[in-house]
């Protein structure tokens, strides 16, 4: 069974980068499209970004600008990191496993337990 | 960009069928999945590539997706699948969620 756990700090001020580290267990890193999504308190699911395990990114437009994604296949580790944050982007982080592409379908087979980010100074 | 639009908030008696939508602009060209979400926990895939249903989730959901509306089914609805549901998407390479749908069991 994989399991993926989200780790970095849960307070980070306004203006700084946000870090976030997945590290994925129970299954292999390679082959598979990973991805970050958040939920700001009380709010809905927004997709930030996802990438395969060789690197290729693909981002929501809205954050795009903000937005790094990167990859460690030798640490079974993928991180997010957003800059110039503000207490608007105070949520709930996941990261996820993209399950098995097959034409249009994507969906998320796997998912962190999430971990709360405060922007706040 | 790509919008899917759920109802906020579904009730349900047990033992009845609930139904809960999501529309979107030709949204049965696409393929819909949906996620059940309780509070404090992470978001668990119950419904992909319209209909399929992962190991694990209980026969009782079931999906559809035609036209502009994909349909999260619950028939025989129990206490314990009370929940908020998320419907999703995937559109010119990006990922869509729905707003959720908050659903109560009473």
């Amino acid at each position: 069974q994989v399991q993926l756990q989200e780790s970095g700090p849960g307070l980070v001020k306004p203006s700084e980068t946000l870090s976030l580290t997945c590290n994925v267990s129970g299954g292999s890193i390679n082959n598979y499209y990973w991805s970050w999504i958040r939920q700001p308190p009380g709010k809905g699911l927004e997709w930030i970004g996802y990438i395969y395990y060789i690197g290729t990114t693909t981002k929501n437009p809205s954050l795009k600008s903000r937005v790094t994604l990167s990859v460690d296949t030798s640490k079974s580790q993928f991180s997010l990191q957003l800059s110039s944050v503000t207490p608007a982007d105070t949520a709930a982080y996941y990261c996820a496993r993209v399950g098995p592409i097959s034409g249009s379908s994507w969906y998320f087979d796997f998912w962190g337990q999430g971990t709360l980010v405060t922007v706040s100074a | 960009s790509y919008e899917l639009t759920q109802p906020p908030s579904v009730s349900v008696s047990p033992g009845q069928t609930a139904n809960i939508t999501c529309s979107g602009d030709k949204l049965g060209d696409k393929y819909a999945c949906w996620y059940q979400q309780k509070p404090g926990q992470s978001p668990i895939l119950v419904i992909y590539q319209d209909k399929k249903r992962p190991s694990g989730i209980p026969e009782r959901f079931s999906g559809s997706n035609s036209g502009n509306t994909a349909t999260l089914t619950i028939s025989g609805t129990q206490a314990v699948d009370e929940a908020d549901y998320h419907c999703q998407a995937w559109d010119s390479n990006t990922v869509v969620f729905g707003g959720g749908t908050k659903l109560t069991v009473l």
